[in-house]
């Protein structure tokens, strides 16, 4: 079956410090989503990528979709303790339900 | 207020009852999820429903079960064949039925600790 795979797993950084998080899927995805997964929380929609090499900014984040629509990438410029949380990518591939990868446990060290 | 609502927060049972975990939304969303979420693992697909009536088996269905005679509500029944229950139980419910592209909206989750 479908399998997304997340790198790193953890990752602590110091404030002001940028933070990558990486995703790669064994298929083509039609589509990738990225939640973010607050400690104690629930996980919360950041952002939604369908086109090939598409990039989408949120302020300090900065959302990749690579171009044989198998990789992803999620980059935090100048990371701050509101970022401390855990990431996750989720995609699908045609009607199959969406697969979530394990996740990145972001530190931030002030 | 329009969200998702999970009940209880915290739930606690012994070995070899079954426990149903509540999932209720007013979004008038088609499509519902179960995820259990395990430290390291991720989130695991245990039942989705893309319409009233209907659902299908997740990646981890072994010991579950769920209904959906409702649009609104959509309960999942921790069975006594699950064999290590306790987890972080995720309710999840999006727009379109027919697609699984749309977003996710997750409810605050009940963490089940079985005894």
């Amino acid at each position: 079956g479908q399998q997304v795979m997340q790198i790193p797993q953890y990752q602590h950084v110091q404030e002001g410090e940028d933070f990558t998080t990486y995703c790669n899927s064994s298929t083509t995805l039609s589509n990738i989503q990225w939640y973010k997964q607050r400690p104690g929380g629930h996980p919360v929609f950041l952002i939604q990528l369908v086109k090939s090499g598409e990039v989408k900014k949120q302020k300090r984040l900065t959302f990749q979709f690579g171009e044989a629509k198998k990789n992803s990438s999620l980059h935090i410029t100048a990371t701050q303790t509101t970022d401390v949380g855990t990431y996750f990518c989720a995609g699908n591939s045609g009607n199959t339900p969406l697969v979530f990868g394990k996740g990145t446990r972001l530190s931030v060290i002030a | 207020d329009g969200g998702i609502t999970q009940s209880p927060k915290y739930l606690f049972r012994k070995e070899g009852q079954n426990v149903t975990l509540s999932c209720e939304q007013n979004l008038n969303h088609d499509a519902m999820y179960w995820y259990r979420q395990d430290p390291g693992q991720g989130l695991r697909l245990i039942y989705y429903s893309q319409i009233v009536n209907d659902f299908q088996k997740g990646d981890i269905a072994e010991g579950y079960s769920v209904s959906r005679e409702k649009k609104e509500s959509f309960p999942l029944t921790v069975t006594s064949a699950q064999k290590n229950p306790t987890a972080f139980y995720l309710c999840a419910s999006s727009r379109a039925g027919g697609s699984h592209q749309e977003t996710q909206y997750f409810g605050p989750g009940t963490r089940l600790l079985v005894l």
